[in-house]
């Protein structure tokens, strides 16, 4: 079983839609989580930070089920430029405890006038 | 614009030739990684560079040779590769030591190896 997943997409959906992302993590012991996004051919950029009390900045939120290893990225009246692959990363304990960062194989977004 | 550099881009190699990928980063973090990434894979780590020492390597095999001089500068030295290794090589900066701190990364380079 692979330690971070992700749906396994595309999802391909029209503008102004709301879109959720859905991520599972099987190690208890991850102490940190994000979602960041790759565009095509680019690199990751940090999209959000995920916190247990659930995170929203503008038409993004993300939630964290830390009982259910469950991680999730909502996003409303999505806009063409949305379209990208969406990466869900664990990082297992901290940096100081020597913690990396976990990537799940992506979920490909495709937003269609 | 990324405060973490990438050079080359782009990269086309022959199994028997020796090549590097050079990252720099201007952020001041203090810890450096190489990840790579093949088609419809997760990205996986390589190397993990802490203040100059390197305190993970993920089992990568020895046709692949990283260097970090500074805190500053990484290399990946590459000889002997195999056409499997023909992915997206990129390279991240953080600062250690923060419990929520996030990767930069940089553009990566994509490597073919003919």
């Amino acid at each position: 079983r692979k330690e971070v997943e992700q749906d396994p997409g595309p999802f391909n959906v029209p503008e102004g839609a709301t879109v959720a992302f859905n991520c599972t993590y099987s190690n208890s012991a991850s102490q940190s989580f994000f979602w960041y996004r790759q565009d095509c051919r680019k690199e990751p950029k940090l999209l959000m930070s995920v916190y247990s009390s659930g995170n929203e900045d503008g038409r993004f939120t993300a939630q964290l089920n830390r009982a259910s290893q469950y991680i999730s990225l909502l996003i409303r009246d999505s806009k063409l430029s949305d379209s990208a692959t969406y990466l869900c990363v664990v990082r297992r304990g901290t940096y100081n405890q020597g913690g990396k960062l976990i990537f799940g194989q992506g979920t490909e977004l495709s937003v269609k006038p | 614009e990324t405060g973490v550099t990438q050079t080359p881009r782009h990269l086309v190699m022959g199994m028997t030739n020796k090549k590097s990928l050079k990252c720099e980063q201007h952020l001041g973090h203090n810890a450096m990684y190489w990840y790579k990434q093949s088609a419809k894979k997760p990205l996986e780590l390589m190397f993990v560079y802490n203040f100059k020492e390197q305190t993970e390597n993920n089992s990568v095999p020895s046709r692949f040779s990283p260097e970090c001089p500074n805190s500053s500068h990484l290399f990946l030295h590459l000889h002997t590769l195999q056409p499997e290794d023909s992915a997206l090589y990129l390279c991240a900066s953080s600062q250690r030591g923060t419990s929520n701190t996030e990767a930069f990364f940089g553009q990566g380079t994509r490597l073919t190896v003919v």
